[in-house]
């Protein structure tokens, strides 16, 4: 089946700093990638959706000078968390979609702000 | 804006019994999917079973089977001869089919724990 890769798959960082979290498809094409946010024992919170080469759509209530998108190529999206603080302690999940109702989730990363 | 309302934070089941998770939800929309995905302890989310709102029949996946009451906006999940495997957080979903690749909006998720 689909591979989606996720990078680093656990972060520790220092309030302040930024950090970059890699979304791949292995061995297909997602055309639209979406991330998402979630906070211990609740759902999955939709962040953005990003679609190859353009700007990246954000949701309501969520910073899009904070939490950066590019989505260069058909096989990766980033998520930078810029001057993260303890508060953006969370686990980030990317999902890849395809055509139709097929798509397929990263297998997350755990960021904490200290 | 659509939503998804899963009643039922946490749910228990003995070992080799059956178990229904439920899940309503709200669309003015005509044609679209439903999803419930699965996530154990690693966090990975796993898709269960898959149902196009078009399709009268209910979906089943081995074990696992739905009750899509479009009518009535229903999906509930029925998991038949429960194994240890099975107890995780399992979300119910939704996705539109109006235009272009639409996002996933999950409900807030069922604890379900299997007791051998």
């Amino acid at each position: 089946g689909a591979v989606v890769s996720q990078h680093p798959s656990r972060v520790i960082c220092k309030s302040g700093t930024s950090v970059k979290i890699e979304c791949r498809s292995l061995d297909f094409q997602a055309t639209t990638m979406f991330w998402y946010r979630q906070f211990p024992k609740q759902s999955l919170m939709l962040m953005a959706t990003s679609n190859e080469g353009s700007k990246a759509t954000y949701e309501q209530g969520v910073e899009k000078d904070k939490f950066l998108i590019n989505h260069a190529s058909l096989t990766l999206s980033t998520l930078t968390v810029t001057s993260a603080h303890p508060e953006d302690s969370s686990f980030y999940i990317c999902r890849c979609g395809l055509a139709g109702a097929r798509g397929y989730f990263g297998p997350g990363t755990r960021l904490t702000v200290l | 804006a659509q939503t998804v309302t899963q009643s039922q934070p946490e749910m228990s089941v003995q070992e080799a019994e059956t178990v229904t998770l439920s899940c309503t939800y709200d669309t003015s929309e005509s044609d679209y999917y439903l999803f419930w995905y699965k996530q154990p302890p690693s966090r990975q989310m796993i898709l269960v079973i898959r149902q196009e709102a078009y399709k009268q029949q209910n979906a089943t996946e081995n074990r696992f089977s739905v009750n899509f009451q479009k009518a009535a906006k229903s999906f509930s999940l029925k998991i038949s001869d429960s194994q240890l495997g099975d107890a995780a957080m399992y979300f119910c979903a939704y996705r539109s089919t109006l235009s272009g690749n639409t996002p996933l909006v999950f409900g807030k998720g069922t604890r379900l724990s299997v007791i051998a």
